[in-house]
Parts: C-alpha cells; sequence; structure tokens
C-alpha cells in the first residue's frame, strides 16, 4: 500500500473548520484513502473514506485532488471532543485487508 | 450500525499467567478481525489477522506460540497472551471488517475500544 505523508500536529480554534492535509503521491489507480482518529486511551474512529469523488457524511467532509496524490479531511466545525491523532490511510481494496498506521496529524481543538 | 465491543478493557497480572482478551462485532458478522498492538505514544502495529473458521496469520516478529488467537464464530475473536512478561505490557486494540456483507477485501475496518493490559 502507498505511504502517506502528514504533519504531526496542527491547532484550531473551537467552532472553526479544521482542515487537515495528506500527501499520497504514489496512490495507485485501485487504492482508497481512508481516515481514522484516535482519541487518547480509545480505539481508532472510522470516519470517512473515498477513492476519486469528494465524500461527505455527518463527521467530515474529505476532499480528494484529480490527481489523487493528496486529499484533505475536513471538520467543518470543530469542537473540544475532535482533539485527537488523525490516520489517512491509503488502502488496496482487492488486496490485503490489514491497515498500515503511521504517526498521523495530533489536532488540538483550542477554546 | 458496526459496533465492535472488547473485554475486558484493562487487566492487570503477574508475570507468568496468561491472559485472554474478546473482541465481539455485535451488529455484524465479522469475516476478518485484527489484533493490532500500540506501545505509549506510538501508532498502531499490526499483530496479526485471522478469518473466521482458519488459522491466524501473524506479522513479522510476532511470536504465534506466545499470542494465540481464535476466530470461532462470525462475531467473536480471542486473543491469549500465554506466559505474560512485562514487556508484554500494551494497549491491545481489535478491530473486524465484514459489515457490508461483501467480500472482506472491500470492507471498512471497525475498531474495539482497546484492552489495556499490565503485566507485573
Amino acid at each position: 500500500d502507498a505511504k502517506t505523508t502528514q504533519p504531526p500536529s496542527m491547532d484550531c480554534a473551537e467552532g472553526r473548520a479544521a482542515n487537515l492535509p495528506c500527501n499520497h503521491s504514489t496512490i495507485s489507480g485501485n487504492e482508497y484513502v481512508y481516515w481514522y482518529r484516535q482519541i487518547h486511551s480509545q480505539g481508532p474512529q472510522y470516519i470517512i473514506h473515498g477513492l476519486k469523488n469528494n465524500e461527505t457524511n455527518e463527521m467530515a467532509s474529505l476532499i480528494i485532488t484529480e490527481d489523487r496524490k493528496s486529499s484533505t479531511l475536513i471538520l467543518p466545525h470543530a469542537t473540544l471532543r475532535d482533539t485527537a491523532v488523525y490516520y489517512c490511510i491509503v488502502r488496496d481494496q482487492t488486496g490485503a485487508n490489514n491497515l498500515f498506521f503511521g504517526t498521523g496529524t495530533r489536532l488540538t481543538v483550542i477554546p | 450500525g458496526a459496533v465492535v465491543s472488547q473485554h475486558p478493557s484493562r487487566v492487570i497480572c503477574k508475570s507468568g499467567t496468561s491472559v485472554k482478551i474478546e473482541c465481539r462485532s455485535l451488529d455484524f458478522q465479522a469475516t476478518t478481525m485484527f489484533w493490532y498492538r500500540q506501545f505509549p505514544k506510538k501508532s498502531l502495529m499490526l499483530m496479526a489477522t485471522s478469518n473466521e473458521g482458519s488459522k491466524a496469520t501473524y506479522e513479522q516478529g510476532v511470536e504465534k506460540d506466545k499470542f494465540l488467537i481464535n476466530h470461532a464464530s462470525l462475531t467473536l475473536s480471542t486473543l491469549t497472551v500465554t506466559s505474560a512478561h512485562p514487556e508484554d505490557s500494551s494497549f491491545y486494540i481489535c478491530s473486524a471488517s465484514g459489515a457490508s456483507g461483501r467480500a472482506s477485501g472491500t470492507d471498512t475496518q471497525y475498531f474495539g475500544p482497546g484492552t489495556r493490559l499490565t503485566v507485573l
């Protein structure tokens, strides 16, 4: 599976949109982009995933560039409970099902 | 939907004893379950993958005789840490896929809340 690059940390003011970038320049055509987050001392929580098109659900929006080499996870109105480590993972849907967790981005939402 | 539970959430045991951790998919049938380990301030590391009714596939460096995995049903997998030692103290997290009912390769993984193991 392709590797991803994320900034180690970011801050966001409460109530503002949090935009978390991810670079996956070596992504191949059959690889999806997944986002998970891990709040301290809990298991990872699935957020969203996509292949080519932008996706939105009740938690977040995922914007994937046209060349698919990068993506941005958007939390539209960050709250203090969104403070967590966010992981961007690319996964081949046709192969092994395991996920490779990199170091992620530690998002801190500031009151 | 897609809820995964783990039991116990926290366990403290003496060195040399064995500890069993259960992972259950509560509202879907999990064709594949995964076990991860996470040390403090580190990311998750996959230990093994198990498919219901077959032997688990272990990642390189993970001792299969020490970390026994059983996936006897579509809703339950167990991890037994045998003869635990202090260096086995860690946060153990399971995940399950199969919520869509399609082949496991296309399914999202949903994670349990984790089990914190402390070996004295």
